[in-house]
């Protein structure tokens, strides 16, 4: 089966930084993928991490750990606009699947 | 401008009655996804197609119906056998391969009432 975890709630204060955990457990992986998802709208594609380590983009990273089963996000000099929530979606073996967790809802406060 | 159309944007339909929910694509991608998401659950994908005339169940495929006639176009049926059909209704579309992330539509809520 499929097990992907990540907090339900977070709230961080505009210009800081947060770290969105997510834990994983699938019957294979092919690579771990962030989403950001403002209320009502689509998912809109955030990173993706196949191999181990960080990957930086702009003032959002993505780190992975395989032998963990571990991904967090990065959120670096948070906007009031990064308000949203953040999928964790994993892709499994065979076909295209993408397994997603329940995502995390950050509040950005003033 | 390239992209992935859902409509309508919002849907309401009376218990028993069939209803499709259209999903257009002009990306040129060949794999294309229907996910359903609920309240505190995360996405939970319905069929998935990879090519023309070709479709697979996903995770919760009893009471939807799909088609893929064309490359561009993914229609999902939301038949009266399925039992809670009120939810927010996403349209994926991706490239084949493991490193392609999947571009999404703006969504359609459906409300069964």
């Amino acid at each position: 089966g499929q097990n992907i975890d990540q907090p339900t709630e977070m709230t961080a204060t505009e210009g800081a930084i947060v770290q969105i955990n997510c834990t994983y457990q699938t019957s294979g992986f092919n690579g771990l993928f962030w989403y950001q998802q403002h209320a009502g709208e689509a998912p809109t594609f955030l990173s993706y991490n196949v191999l181990d380590g960080l990957e930086e983009k702009g003032r959002f990273s993505s780190f992975l750990s395989r032998s963990k089963g571990y991904s967090y996000l990065l959120l670096k000099e948070l906007q009031m606009k990064d308000s949203a929530s953040y999928l964790c979606a994993v892709k499994g073996t065979g076909a295209n699947n993408l397994f997603f967790g329940t995502g995390t809802r950050l509040t950005v406060i003033p | 401008d390239g992209g992935i159309t859902q409509s309508p944007k919002y849907l309401f339909r009376k218990e028993g009655q069939n209803v499709t929910l259209s999903c257009e694509q002009n990306l040129n991608h060949d794999a294309m996804y229907w996910y359903r998401q609920d309240p505190g659950q995360g996405l939970r994908l319905i069929y998935y197609s990879q090519i023309v005339n070709d479709f697979q169940k996903g995770d919760i495929a009893e009471g939807y119906s799909v088609s893929r006639e064309k490359k561009e176009s993914f229609p999902l049926t939301v038949t009266s056998a399925q039992k809670n059909p009120t939810a927010f209704y996403l349209c994926a579309s991706s490239i084949l391969g493991n490193t392609y992330e999947q571009y999404f539509g703006p969504g359609t809520r459906l409300t069964v009432t």
